[in-house]
């Protein structure tokens, strides 16, 4: 079975600096998918970021990018130039051969003014 | 982008009366649908995973007989909780996923807060 570590629960960061959410995996699995979801205070989650394993490039979106690290397991979420609305709870999360994904416990990222 | 809804957005009941949560997928067809469970501050939970034409597999501990799953067609999954009581009380999140292949592809309602008095 899939486990999903997110050693951070909360974290705080000044508005426009950088910041940088933990997340590590374990999996006996060689082909799988990792998200970074973002659950602001509405409580909708959206998809921050998408990493496929096979693909050694570390994905971006924006002022989101991950470091993916395939050998250690570790999918980290780095945020720069923080603004006030990314203020949220942010779930790392596991996708493999199941059909359904693993959630972390979850990292609540408050940007201070 | 692939939207999922979710009916009602808020929703309260008096013990013992049965509460359905709809969600579809708005546009494209989905094969499987996730239902969810989220406390506050804590991650979700999966409940049950649905699957259309076919009954619903739970999740160890999820009574199925209280939360009734039904995914009668390719865009509606409902979610039936049945004699409800205070302790059902939660946020209950779907999630919809294409007819791809792998967790590729998941896409979330907006939630349903269930208040049970």
């Amino acid at each position: 079975a899939q486990t999903v570590t997110q050693s951070q629960p909360e974290m705080s960061v000044q508005e426009a600096e950088t910041v940088t959410l933990s997340c590590t995996y374990d999996t006996s699995e060689n082909n799988y998918y990792l998200f970074w979801y973002k659950q602001p205070p509405s409580r909708q989650m959206i998809l921050v970021i998408r990493q496929e394993a096979y693909k050694q490039q570390n994905a971006t979106e924006n002022r989101f990018s991950v470091n993916f690290q395939k050998a250690a397991k570790s999918f980290s979420l780095k945020i720069s130039d923080s603004q006030l609305g990314d203020t949220a709870m942010y779930f790392c999360a596991f996708g493999g051969s199941a059909r359904q994904l693993t959630f972390g416990s979850g990292t609540q990222l408050t940007v201070l003014p | 982008g692939a939207v999922v809804s979710q009916h009602p957005s808020r929703v309260i009941c008096k013990s013992g009366t049965s509460v359905k949560i709809e969600c579809r997928s708005l546009d494209f067809q989905a094969t499987t649908m996730f239902w969810y469970r989220q406390f506050p501050k804590q991650s979700l939970m999966l409940m049950a995973t649905s699957n259309e034409g076919s009954k619903a597999t739970y999740e160890q501990g999820v009574e199925k007989d209280k939360f009734l799953i039904n995914h009668a067609s390719l865009t509606l999954s409902t979610l039936t909780v049945t004699s409800a009581h205070p302790e059902d009380s939660s946020f209950y999140i779907c999630s919809a996923k294409g007819t791809s292949g792998g967790a590729s592809e998941q896409y979330f309602g907006p939630g349903t807060r269930l208040t049970v008095t």
